[in-house]
């Protein structure tokens, strides 16, 4: 299967400042990528797919200018969590390839 | 869209026991369900799959069945291990939209 890496795997941070999270596809070449969000003890939630070269498409209730993906190459996606807030801390895991190989995931907690 | 169900959320079998997890999709569309095994703090796994055109998969002691016409498939794990503790996950995919169920917390006792 496709291996997959994200950056960092952990990150704490103030209120109010912005986390980049990048999903790395090492072996395959993804034009679509995914990225879901875990919440403590709760299912994986599609928050939007990452699409190369074009806009992500983002799932109902998700902002899509609080959290921006830039899907520059295609191996790359970047997911940016704007102005975090403590409800925004979660899992935030990305995946490549219609089996979805997951990343390591990315745990974010903000203060 | 989709909608997944997954039952039970929680399982507890002895060693050596058999474990089955049910789920249940509502997207007649959907083509591809795979499963999903994600440890504590780790990433999902996929264990097994099953397509549309199979009725059944099999992969040692993991088997997955597929009944189209009620829409619900299965995991079925024979001769269980403590290091089958996890939580699983089913999943429902049509065109590349995938869904997922709530999970199951198996816990194997030995």
């Amino acid at each position: 299967g496709a291996v997959v890496s994200q950056h960092p795997s952990w990150v704490i941070c103030k209120s109010g400042t912005s986390v980049k999270i990048e999903c790395r596809s090492l072996d395959f070449q993804a034009t679509t990528m995914f990225w879901y969000r875990q919440f403590p003890k709760q299912s994986l939630m599609l928050m939007a797919t990452s699409n190369e070269g074009s806009k992500a498409t983002y799932e109902q209730g998700v902002e899509k200018d609080k959290f921006l993906i830039n899907h520059a190459s295609l191996t790359l996606s970047t997911l940016t969590v704007t102005s975090a807030h403590p409800e925004d801390s979660s899992f935030y895991i990305c995946s490549v390839g219609e089996t979805q190989y997951f990343g390591p995931g990315t745990r974010l907690l903000v203060l | 869209g989709e909608n997944v169900e997954q039952h039970p959320s929680t399982l507890s079998v002895q060693e050596g026991d058999s474990a089955v997890i049910k789920c249940t999709y509502s997207d007649s569309a959907s083509n591809y369900f795979p499963w999903y095994k994600q440890e504590l703090g780790k990433r999902p796994q996929l264990i097994i799959d099953i397509r549309s055109n199979v009725g059944e998969k099999k992969d040692q002691r993991i088997a997955v069945t597929l009944n189209k016409t009620a829409k619900h498939f299965s995991l079925h794990i024979t001769e269980t291990q403590p290091e089958d503790s996890a939580v699983y996950f089913c999943a429902a995919e049509n065109n590349n939209d995938m869904r997922f169920g709530a999970g199951t917390r198996l816990t194997v006792k030995p």
